[in-house]
């Protein structure tokens, strides 16, 4: 089964910083690499789509990158609204699909 | 306006059956994949089970090792999860999610407890 790793567990991070998260998966997803944030009691919320296509209505300083087997979340400069657990999805081929196990951004 | 809505979750002892349902609206239901994900206490999201619009396609983890069975009534715009054999690493809130790859609407999720 495709294992999705990413990294840090744990990011701190200042308001207006830029913050970089990291996914790796244990074979090729391609571009088919979604990025998810969740915050407390709510259900994820999709930010990325195909590595670097935003969803509608996300901001801009959520970026995507990578294909293959390494791909990076950037958010350019951290926002109060921003600190929240990421999850990277890999959709790639047929299910079943698999979630990285999340890096939390926590106010530094 | 895409809603889901999930029910059917509860307290079940281990070994028990639950069925839980989503109901959507907002959108034709059968033409769209969807998709059941499931988050543990404390844990990220983890991929269940996805049915494709006509329901003619299924797909599950490996790990529920077919304790769960996924199906639809597209007549009532509505997803089913039966879940039966559960266990305590099952207590889960089950979200369903429309599409079958990524998901950009999700339910607000329904919990399952499973415990003696």
């Amino acid at each position: 089964e495709m294992v999705m790793t990413q990294s840090p567990a744990t990011l701190s991070v200042s308001p207006g910083e830029r913050a970089t998260l990291s996914c790796r998966a244990s074979q090729s997803v391609a571009n088919n690499l979604a990025w998810y944030q969740q915050k407390p009691g709510q259900a994820p919320r999709l930010l990325i789509y195909g590595a670097s296509t935003r969803a509608t209505g996300i901001p801009a300083r959520f970026s995507g990158s990578g294909s293959g087997t390494e791909f990076t979340l950037t958010i350019s400069s951290l926002q109060s609204e921003d600190f929240a657990v990421y999850y990277c999805q890999q959709f790639n081929n047929l299910p079943p699909w698999t979630f990285g196990q999340g890096t939390k951004v926590e106010i530094k | 306006e895409v809603h889901l809505s999930e029910s059917g979750g509860g307290l079940v002892q281990p070994g028990g059956s639950l069925r839980l349902s989503c109901a959507a609206s907002g959108f034709t239901f059968s033409s769209y994949g969807m998709t059941w994900v499931r988050q543990a206490p404390g844990k990220g999201p983890e991929w269940v089970s996805a049915i494709s619009g006509s329901g003619g396609k299924t797909y599950y983890a490996d790990s529920l090792k077919g304790r769960f069975t996924i199906s639809r009534d597209n007549s009532k715009n509505t997803l089913f999860l039966q879940m039966t054999s559960l266990r305590v690493e099952d207590t889960a809130i089950y979200y369903c999610a429309r599409e079958w790859s990524y998901f950009v609407y999700w339910g607000l999720g329904t919990l399952v407890t499973v415990s003696s």
